[in-house]
């Protein structure tokens, strides 16, 4: 079975600063496959990478996703308000056949 | 513009049942794989089925395997999800999702089932 575990749980941050969200896999996954999301309350994920590097359609470039194997980073390069979420990364492929990590909270300091 | 509206959520007691649905909108339905994903109150994302554009091929997460089946109605552009032996841990929000290649690029907006005696 694959987890996908997310690091750190909480991160706190100012707007304008850096952040940089850490997801591991306990298996090799195929980046094709690896995507990550953001999800405010109240609201539904909304997929921001996809193939663990592109950008979904309307996502600012602020946002960027890199990684391979077993590990996988997003970026957001500076920070706007509207960004302070939950962030979860997602694999699909290997058993089960779909998993998602915990989860990061990105809280403003 | 893509639209995914799910229906059928509510309050039942342990070990009912409940069918969940999906109407799709905005997209070639019957072309996509389609799945079912669920978020406990206050917790992470599970994924919980999916099924693939013919129907044919369906996958289950190891908690709802037996108990839980996912269907579609092509003609119709729908989604569904029939429960059964509903367990307190299946409380949830559900969300129908649309998978291109291995990521979800539409959600719904969920529907919240609730098991409650």
């Amino acid at each position: 079975e694959v987890v996908l575990t997310q690091s750190p749980g909480t991160l706190s941050l100012s707007p304008g600063e850096r952040a940089t969200l850490s997801c591991r896999s306990s298996q090799s996954l195929s980046s094709k496959y690896f995507g990550w999301y953001q999800q405010k309350p109240g609201q539904a994920p909304r997929l921001l990478i996809y193939g663990a590097s592109n950008r979904a359609t309307g996502i600012p470039d602020r946002f960027s996703g890199s990684g391979s194997g077993t590990d996988f980073t997003l970026t957001i390069s500076r920070l706007e308000p509207e960004d302070f979420a939950v962030y979860y990364c997602q694999q699909y492929g290997s058993s089960p056949p779909v998993s998602f990590g915990q989860g990061t909270r990105l809280e403003i300091k | 513009e893509v639209r995914l509206v799910e229906s059928g959520g509510g309050l039942v007691k342990p070990g009912g049942s409940l069918r969940l649905s999906c109407a799709a909108s905005g997209f070639t339905f019957s072309r996509y794989t389609m799945n079912w994903v669920r978020q406990a109150p206050g917790k992470g994302l599970e994924w919980v089925s999916s099924i693939n554009s013919a129907g044919g091929d369906i996958h289950y997460a190891d908690s709802g395997k037996g108990r839980f089946t996912i269907s579609r109605d092509n003609a119709n552009d729908s989604l569904f999800l029939q429960m059964s032996r509903l367990r307190v841990e299946d409380t949830a929000v559900y969300y129908c999702a649309r998978r291109v290649e291995g990521n979800y690029d539409f959600w719904g907006r969920g529907i919240l089932v609730t098991v409650s005696s």
